[in-house]
């Protein structure tokens, strides 16, 4: 069964950092580009961050550039997104997402950050 | 960025009506645009991909339709489990942005 599994959400304070990992299984990981993905509570999706399958290039949502950073460890089948100098609006349910012809296919089932005092 | 705009924002309807939401960019995207549903609480599920192509699973009673700036997704005979929210995404150029979102909700 292809499954993305995110982990790493929790309560941080503005100004503080967090890791996201994304468990990967179920088909050749390598092989994918991937993004992250987040939703703030009640309102839309919103694209985060992608990379490509063999992690030589990467792009950012403007509102994160310089203070989040993708990287993946294909041997280990994970997606990482370390996340700096957070603040209120990056409180949202991050997805793991996997792309396959210019759509996002699989998505894991999210983790939860909070950032507040 | 490429600017992706939906309507309506919601939507009531019944069992077995026709729906069709409608969505905008606000420049050519050829065909990449992509439609997502997601129901409370749980992960967006992709529906159409690259405008009409239906994601294997989805039932057909889904379909995509447009190209360049103007795009639609029709369900044909809504059905009880396909109240949710739905999301169109461009996949023409980074930021990969989504549309606002289409609420349906049961009249």
């Amino acid at each position: 069964e292809v499954q993305l599994v995110e982990s790493g959400g929790g309560l941080v304070q503005p100004g503080g950092s967090l890791r996201l990992s994304c468990a990967a299984s179920g088909f050749t990981f390598s092989g994918y580009w991937m993004y992250w993905v987040r939703q703030a509570p009640g309102k839309g999706l919103v694209w985060v961050s992608r990379i490509k399958s063999d992690g030589s290039s990467t792009g950012y949502a403007d509102s994160v550039k310089g203070r989040f950073t993708i990287s993946r460890d294909n041997a280990k089948n994970t997606l990482y997104l370390q996340m700096n100098s957070l603040r209120a609006e990056d409180t949202a349910v991050y997805y793991c997402v996997r792309e396959t012809k210019y759509c996002m296919d699989v998505w894991g089932k999210g983790t939860t950050v909070t950032v507040s005092s | 960025d490429i600017h992706m705009t939906q309507s309506p924002s919601s939507l009531s309807a019944s069992v077995g009506d026709r729906v069709t939401i409608t969505c905008r960019a606000s420049q050519s995207i050829s065909s990449y645009l992509n439609w997502y549903q997601q129901k409370s609480g749980k992960a967006p599920k992709l529906l159409i991909y690259a405008a009409s192509s239906l994601q294997s699973g989805v039932p057909s009673r889904f379909s995509g339709s447009g190209s360049g700036t103007d795009f639609t997704l029709t369900i044909s005979s809504l059905q009880p489990e396909d109240f949710a929210t739905f999301y169109c995404q461009q996949s023409y150029s980074s930021p990969y942005t989504f549309g606002q979102g289409t609420k349906l909700e049961i009249k």
